[in-house]
């Protein structure tokens, strides 16, 4: 089945504790992006990648790191988690060559920094 | 700047149909797309118009016209399961492939 796979899907953390989200596509799709989804903001893009080795920045990237060293896998890192980095997090992917390229996107992670 | 607006709240009846309107201002645009989104659930893809007109696609349409920046997605005969979050987004130049989101409009469909 084709599928986006984050984990965790919940998580409760505290201020400063370095985590990683993970997030993984069997599409083979090149472009793969992360984005938070608050009330009244709706979705924002953190970070994007077009293919392995490629990130760039979205819209909201400071306090996020990323990295595509495998062309499936796509894991958002937060160095030292604030309270303001408590939302819920989407990892989307699609096929740069797909007839009309919508995002697939992961079931969702939702993170709270206390 | 690149904004999109939709309006943040709708009410229909079962059965009935109802329109979204979506306004777009993006510096590059490469398609639009609409996603809808049960509560706490992720977006699913719906529909996608990258030429003016509209496309059909069972219950729902959708229709664009570039020179107005302007989309609306059509729903007819409500059902109750419909009642959720419509996302318009719009993608930009190819090549970047960079997305951008209107904030949704949350949809309840009444009995």
């Amino acid at each position: 089945e084709a599928q986006v796979t984050q984990n965790p899907r919940y998580l409760i953390t505290v201020t400063g504790k370095k985590l990683t989200v993970t997030c993984s596509q069997n599409m083979n799709h090149e472009y793969m992006s992360w984005y938070r989804q608050d009330p009244g903001l709706g979705l924002r893009q953190i970070y994007y990648s077009m293919n392995v080795e490629v990130t760039d920045k979205g819209d909201v990237p400071e306090g996020y790191k990323v990295s595509r060293k495998e062309k499936r896998n796509f894991p958002l890192i937060l160095e030292s988690p604030s309270p303001n980095q408590t939302s819920l997090y989407f990892c989307a992917s699609f096929s740069g060559t797909g007839a009309t390229g919508e995002l697939f996107f992961g079931e969702g992670s939702r993170l709270t920094v206390l | 700047g690149q904004n999109i607006d939709q309006p943040t709240e709708m009410t229909a009846t079962e059965g009935a149909i109802v329109q979204i309107n979506c306004t777009y201002q993006t510096s590059g645009f490469n398609g639009l797309f609409w996603y809808q989104q049960h509560a706490g659930e992720a977006p699913t893809f719906l529909s996608y118009n990258v030429l003016d007109g509209l496309e059909e696609k069972g219950r729902f349409s959708s229709f664009l016209s570039r020179s107005k920046g302007y989309s609306y997605l059509l729903l007819k005969e409500l059902q109750m399961k419909d009642s959720a979050s419509y996302l318009c987004a719009v993608r930009g130049t190819s090549g970047t492939y960079k997305y951008i989101f209107g904030t949704g409009t949350r949809l309840k469909v009444l009995a």
